[in-house]
């Protein structure tokens, strides 16, 4: 039950796209479709911004989109706006009834 | 409308327990799969419980097996979360979530528990 590898930080000016990743095994991100994505700013419960890798919840800007190649999930959001700025999670199925969550990802808007 | 209401947090001493509730509206709660996650002060997100439509079948993590155990009522809407055995690397805030397609998508607001001794 190792959490996915996801990048402390990443930043980008308003208007621009950022990629954040996440890395699992073949045991996880590997071997399934079930990757989400989660948005959580200071103080609130996290949202789903992405589902099954690529899908996106109803009331979710298309500024964001999700993928997945191997064992690496990315997420990419284009078009950057300030209120972008937050903290970003993966997560995966991890097989036999269990979940694995990243270690976070902080994005900064400059 | 779709929710999920944690209650039953607070402080507790270490070794003592907890039960926490997530009480469920808008939706039809005896068919979803239903999770437990939570998130220590300043860390990430952690997977801690999963527990399938009917309560026959349920999973943890390392960190909180045969301390932790979750169950629902389904003829009261609720999810639960007996916690025991509690050490100080358990405050954090716990939320329950929704499973849809093997993800956990619909969330609570969170509950915060605190172990201190």
């Amino acid at each position: 039950q190792s959490a996915l590898t996801q990048p402390r930080s990443v930043s980008g000016s308003p208007g621009q796209s950022v990629t954040i990743s996440c890395t699992g095994t073949s045991s996880d991100v590997g071997g399934y479709n079930y990757v989400s994505w989660y948005q959580q700013h200071p103080g609130t419960a996290p949202k789903v911004m992405i589902y099954d890798v690529s899908k996106r919840p109803s009331g979710v800007p298309d500024r964001f989109s999700g993928s997945k190649s191997g064992n690496t999930a990315s997420l990419t959001i284009s078009g950057l706006q300030a209120e972008d700025e937050a903290d970003y999670y993966c997560c995966s199925y991890a097989g036999s009834y269990t979940w694995v969550f990243g270690g976070g990802t902080k994005l900064t808007v400059l | 409308e779709v929710q999920l209401v944690e209650s039953g947090g607070g402080l507790v001493q270490t070794g003592g327990s907890l039960r926490l509730s997530c009480a469920a509206s808008g939706f039809t709660f005896s068919v979803y799969w239903m999770h437990w996650v939570r998130q220590a002060p300043g860390k990430g997100l952690v997977w801690v419980s999963h527990i399938n439509s009917d309560g026959t079948r349920t999973r943890y993590a390392d960190s909180v097996k045969g301390r932790f155990t979750i169950s629902r009522d389904n003829a009261q809407n609720t999810l639960y979360l007996q916690m025991s055995t509690l050490r100080a690397e358990d405050t954090a805030v716990y939320y329950c979530a929704r499973d849809q397609g093997f993800q956990p998508l619909i969330w609570g607001q969170g509950i915060v528990v605190s172990v201190s001794s």
